[in-house]
């Protein structure tokens, strides 16, 4: 059974940094594209970035570029994002998904998500 | 970056009723050298994540009923539910994947009146 676990997410305040993690199993991570994906409370979906299967790979929504990094250990199953330099419309439930083999394709599994809260 | 527009915001429809949630896209997102639509479908009940229903356009997910179906291609796409049930009460989005970013539309509602 694929299973996405997040952890990491959390109040902090504006202008600082937060790593949030992505537990994968159930599958070969090391053969898929990975995404986060966010929502704000209320809000509908936003695509945040993704990473090719050995990270060789990345792309950002712009909104967040120059500000996240996504990364993966294969090794470990995991998937990362570090956000660094948040701001108030950072704040957002934070999934991780599952692509595909190649990059165009759908999310087909995602967790349950991480609250990241940006306020003083 | 391709603009996803879903119409209505919000519907309401009877049970056993069908309901149909329409999204547009500011530029085509069928890749003519495969003949495919990147164009896909999401199901999202309050405090879970989105859960993929259809994708290519008209392709189901394994295990989600034959009540959902998709059409449309190149900017306009439809999701139909041909018979409404009670666990259908969620908000649906369209994602198209042809490039990135890949967007969403901005999700459409769906109640029992």
């Amino acid at each position: 059974e694929v299973q996405l676990v997040e952890s990491g997410g959390g109040l902090v305040q504006p202008g600082g940094s937060l790593r949030l993690s992505c537990a994968a199993s159930g599958f070969t991570f090391s053969d898929y594209w990975m995404s986060w994906v966010r929502q704000a409370p209320g809000k509908g979906l936003e695509w945040v970035a993704n990473i090719k299967e050995v990270g060789s790979e990345k792309y950002y929504v712009a909104s967040v570029r120059g500000r996240f990094t996504i990364s993966r250990d294969n090794a470990k199953n995991s998937l990362y994002l570090q956000m660094n330099s948040l701001r108030a419309e950072d704040t957002a439930v934070y999934y991780c998904a599952r692509v595909g083999v190649i990059q165009l394709w759908p999310h087909d599994y995602w967790g349950q998500g991480t609250l990241v809260t940006v306020s003083s | 970056d391709i603009v996803m527009t879903q119409s209505p915001d919000s519907l309401a429809v009877s049970l056993g009723e069908r309901a149909t949630i329409n999204c547009k896209s500011s530029q085509s997102v069928l890749y003519s050298s495969n003949n495919k639509n990147y164009l896909a479908w999401y199901q999202q009940k309050p405090g879970q994540p989105p859960k993929l229903l259809i994708y290519w356009a008209s392709t189901r997910e394994s295990g989600v009923p034959d009540r959902f179906s998709g059409s449309g291609s190149g900017t306009d796409f439809t999701l139909t539910i041909s018979s409404l049930q009670t666990e259908d009460v969620a908000v649906y989005y369209c994602q198209q994947y042809f490039n990135t970013p890949y967007t969403f539309g901005q999700g459409t509602k769906l109640e029992i009146k």
